[in-house]
């Protein structure tokens, strides 16, 4: 366990579904992240949360809603996805400069 | 904007030493990372070193780093088949966003 929770670790969806991934840290750390890995890609940051406040969506499509309730639960939540959605989803934390935690991730299919 | 390249994959035999190599086109990092990933998890942090070191040693793991090449690179000495994993550099861009910025990662891939 790194400290970063992320649940559920494989998720299976049909392109009409609606889930949500959960993030949960409890290191007290400010700001949270949402990474995309696909497979032969670079990391993609998604979305920053710095004091509960979203300080940056880079472009990401609307199909992808983020929630930041408090400073240590993170939520994405996913509808009406597309295969090419299907990634691992990484959940990170960090605290200034001092590096970021990441969760194991949630391995999403979409069928 | 800041870029931070790293060779995408590199083959060596147990027991042999590893050099991953990153280079970085601007930086006000206080810290300089390296991140492993193992096949289906998160990304692990591995070692750092703050900007104002030039070498850092912890066990098999030594970090290099080069500030007027802008080079980090990471040796993995006596390379165990347990070291094949993914391995990203990262580090803080010029902005002072507080946002890391990572290499594409190296895929170390080792043989018996």
């Amino acid at each position: 366990e790194t400290g970063v929770t992320q649940t559920p670790r494989h998720l299976v969806m049909g392109m009409t579904n609606k889930k949500s991934l959960k993030c949960e840290q409890h290191l007290g750390h400010n700001a949270m992240y949402w990474y995309k890995q696909s497979a032969k890609k670079p990391l993609e940051l998604m979305f920053v949360y710095s004091l509960e406040e979203r300080v940056e969506n880079n472009s990401v499509p609307s199909r992808f809603s983020p929630e930041c309730p408090n400073s240590s639960h993170l939520f994405l939540h996913l509808h009406t996805l597309q295969p090419e959605d299907s990634a691992l989803y990484l959940c990170a934390s960090s605290q200034g400069e001092r590096g970021y935690t990441f969760g194991s991730g949630t391995r999403l299919t979409v069928v | 904007g800041e870029d931070v390249e790293q060779s995408l994959f590199l083959s060596v035999r147990e027991g042999d030493s590893s050099v991953i190599n990153c280079t970085y086109t601007d930086s006000s990092s206080t810290y300089l990372y390296w991140y492993k990933q193992e096949p289906g998890a998160g990304l692990q942090l591995l070692t750092y070193i703050f900007s104002n070191m030039d070498m850092k040693q912890d066990q098999r793991l030594t970090v290099l780093l080069n500030k007027k090449d802008k080079h980090l690179s990471l040796r993995i000495a006596d390379t165990q088949t347990g070291d094949s994993a993914i391995y990203f550099c990262a580090l803080h861009g010029s902005s002072n966003t507080g946002k890391l910025i990572f290499g594409q990662g190296t895929t170390l891939q080792v043989k018996p």
